[in-house]
């Protein structure tokens, strides 16, 4: 079965210094991994999506995530933190073989900015 | 670009009342999803639909929970007898690839 675990429910990090959001999986497919990020009362957004292609992918915002097989990983960064980039973060992973199916999502890792 | 709506916004519901939702996917997504929500988790997934056809739906979360796609365009989920543990955020999503698109959700309360 397909999970995702994400190291720690609250990252603080100072406006301008690097993001480090953790994402672990595991899947007995080829995964599928995909960043979002939510605002307050709002859906989510997706900052961007691996799918065997380049395992390093770039998002929006300026965000890029890298895949690494051989330590089940799929961790998100950002050079440089903007207060905009506060917000909920989640890492999903595809249920099933493909991308059609329904994700599994991680319990997410809420972004605070510090001025 | 409308993106995907999601009605209503909020919805309060006596404990045993019946709801139903609404979501209407980005007018070329083929796939429709159903999550649910609730504070402080992730979204967890309930099921979908490709066009009209409902592909996955035995993690709707008991026999109370249903969800249509009659002509392969908007969905609805109906949850029957509504229960305290309902109340939570109700996201529809669509897509016609390997992203989805998320709508804003609806904020049911049960009381």
């Amino acid at each position: 079965a397909q999970s995702v675990t994400q190291l720690g429910s609250h990252v603080s990090v100072s406006e301008g210094a690097l993001v480090l959001l953790r994402c672990n999986y595991s899947s007995s497919v080829p995964p599928y991994l995909f960043w979002y990020v939510q605002y307050p009362n709002q859906g989510l957004q997706l900052l961007l999506k691996y799918t065997s292609a380049a395992t390093l992918v770039k998002g929006i915002n300026g965000f890029e995530a890298e895949f690494k097989k051989s330590e089940t990983s799929f961790h998100l960064t950002k050079p440089s933190a903007h207060m905009s980039d506060a917000a909920e973060y989640f890492c999903a992973v595809n249920l099933r073989g493909g991308g059609a199916d329904g994700l599994t999502f991680g319990k997410g890792t809420h972004l605070i900015i510090q001025p | 670009d409308t993106g995907v709506s999601q009605d209503p916004r909020h919805k309060i519901t006596k404990r045993g009342q019946n709801v139903t939702f609404r979501c209407d996917p980005i007018s070329e997504h083929n796939r429709l999803y159903w999550y649910r929500q609730t504070l402080g988790q992730g979204p967890e997934f309930l099921t979908y639909f490709q066009n009209e056809a409902q592909l996955e739906k035995s993690r709707l979360l008991s026999d109370r929970f249903s969800a249509e796609r009659p002509k392969g365009s908007f969905s609805t989920l109906e949850i029957q007898r509504t229960e305290q543990g309902d109340s939570a955020m109700y996201l529809c999503a669509s897509s016609s690839g390997t992203g989805k698109t998320f709508g804003s959700g609806t904020r049911l309360t049960v009381v």
